[in-house]
């Protein structure tokens, strides 16, 4: 079974441009979560999708931020423009309430912003 | 308020010692969900384990085991006879409704010296 997938995996840019990281869920996950790990910190959910449907987005910075998810599958987190506190890992999870591994975050590898 | 805390920010310890990393947690819910996962280097989550609140049997899996005290909302974890593979940063998490987000703490970094 495939991870979950995201890129880019690094990505530097100036203050003030915009950026987009995309990810792939795991095949079947109906439930899809953006986290942003800050250097030396725990990570911190930003958005949660029950399928193309927002469940929780009370900690995105919606004056910047903001993603889609417009098939139930993958999804685009975009930044607009970006700020130098917006470096951070940027992670995206899946999960699935079916199975063994109900309620499980998987979580892909990660990418990792630097703004400059 | 709901909330996780990982009170050791760093943890040295020698190849073959046994090793304990503490949780400690609040949340006002009767039913919720712990976990714990390991980031190595590469920076990918990897799950280790869950425990919901009704279940307080510790577990342990390998070298691997966890303690879990309601009475003192903890979620312990302890690696016997570490190895330099285990150095990583675990983080302890909570989930307060099923499905829903992670509440992680702030981390541990564990060093593990040949």
């Amino acid at each position: 079974e495939a991870g979950v997938a995201q890129s880019p995996r690094y990505k530097i840019i100036e203050k003030r441009q915009s950026v987009a990281f995309w990810c792939n869920p795991i095949s079947g996950h109906a439930t899809l979560y953006w986290y942003q790990q800050i250097l030396g910190q725990g990570p911190k959910l930003l958005i949660q999708f029950q399928n193309n449907g927002v469940v929780d987005d009370s900690q995105l910075p919606k004056d910047r931020f903001s993603a889609e998810r417009l098939k139930g599958v993958d999804s685009t987190l975009k930044i607009q423009p970006a700020k130098l506190e917006d470096s951070a890992v940027y992670l995206c999870a899946s999960s699935s309430p079916l199975g063994l591994a109900g309620y499980e975050q998987f979580f892909g590898p990660g990418t990792r912003l630097t703004v400059l | 308020a709901q909330k996780v805390t990982q009170a050791q920010t760093e943890i040295s310890v020698v190849e073959k010692e046994d090793v304990t990393l503490d949780c400690v947690y609040e949340t006002r819910d009767t039913t919720y969900y712990l976990f714990w996962y390991k980031q190595p280097p590469s920076g990918e989550l990897v799950f280790l384990i869950r425990r919901n609140s009704f279940d307080e049997q510790n577990e342990i899996s390998g070298r691997y085991s966890w303690n879990f005290q309601k009475s003192t909302s903890s979620f312990n974890f302890t690696i016997t006879a570490s190895q330099v593979v285990d150095s990583a940063v675990y983080f302890c998490a909570l989930m307060y409704n099923q499905g829903g987000k992670l509440i992680f703490g702030q981390g541990t970094e564990l060093s593990v010296k040949p």
